[in-house]
């Protein structure tokens, strides 16, 4: 069945980098892109970014405007979102999910913590 | 960047009630939109896409309609599972942005 499943709790001081995985199994990989979304808390669902696993694009949040990567591995079918220089506001549930556009299928979500 | 305005942010129902919830766009994005629903714990689900086809294994007491700037999505005969937050997303090009989301919660 198709599964996105991402790495783990992160918690990190402002200034420093994050990376977020998202391994997936099920389908084609190379045919779709990956789409991130994070929720802060008490707050709602925001695009973060998005990128191709077939070539390679991507497209970002104004956000995270010169903090974002956004990489793809067809080796190991793995989509990962790099966040530098991390902010307190950065602080949310980070959640790849599969599609372009309307994605289907999501993974359980990172919660990354950016607290001094 | 095109801005989607929900309303209301919140609202109180009881079960069997019907409920809608309106998402407009700050500019034309034709039918490029899509619903979620958000539990908490939980991944976002898709509901509506296309702004009013139904996404496969979704109860059809959930409908959508709209084109343009106006959006609505509906649910009638509201049921236990249905008590959630909703949230539109354009498609119509990059940013994408999702409208603030509307809470359903129970009366």
């Amino acid at each position: 069945q198709i599964q996105l499943v991402q790495s783990g709790v992160e918690v990190k001081r402002p200034g420093a980098s994050v990376k977020v995985s998202c391994k997936t199994s099920g389908f084609s990989f190379s045919s779709y892109g990956f789409m991130w979304v994070r929720q802060a808390p008490g707050s709602g669902l925001e695009w973060v970014g998005w990128v191709s696993a077939w070539n390679g694009d991507t497209n970002h949040s104004e956000n995270v405007e010169g903090r974002i990567t956004m990489t793809t591995d067809a080796s190991t079918k793995t989509v990962s979102l790099e966040l530098r220089n991390l902010r307190s506001d950065d602080t949310a549930v980070y959640y790849c999910a599969r599609g372009k556009g309307l994605p289907d299928y999501w993974g359980q979500g990172t919660l990354v913590t950016v607290s001094s | 960047a095109i801005q989607m305005t929900q309303s209301p942010s919140s609202l109180s129902a009881s079960v069997g009630d019907s409920v809608t919830i309106t998402c407009r766009a700050s500019q034309n994005i034709r039918q490029d939109l899509g619903w979620y629903q958000h539990k908490p714990g939980s991944a976002p689900r898709l509901v509506i896409y296309a702004a009013s086809t139904l996404q496969g294994g979704v109860p059809a007491r959930i409908s959508a309609r709209g084109s343009g700037t106006d959006f609505t999505l509906t649910i009638s005969s509201l049921q236990p599972e249905d008590f959630a937050t909703y949230y539109c997303l354009h498609q119509y090009n990059y940013p994408q942005s999702f409208g603030q989301g509307t809470r359903v919660d129970i009366k």
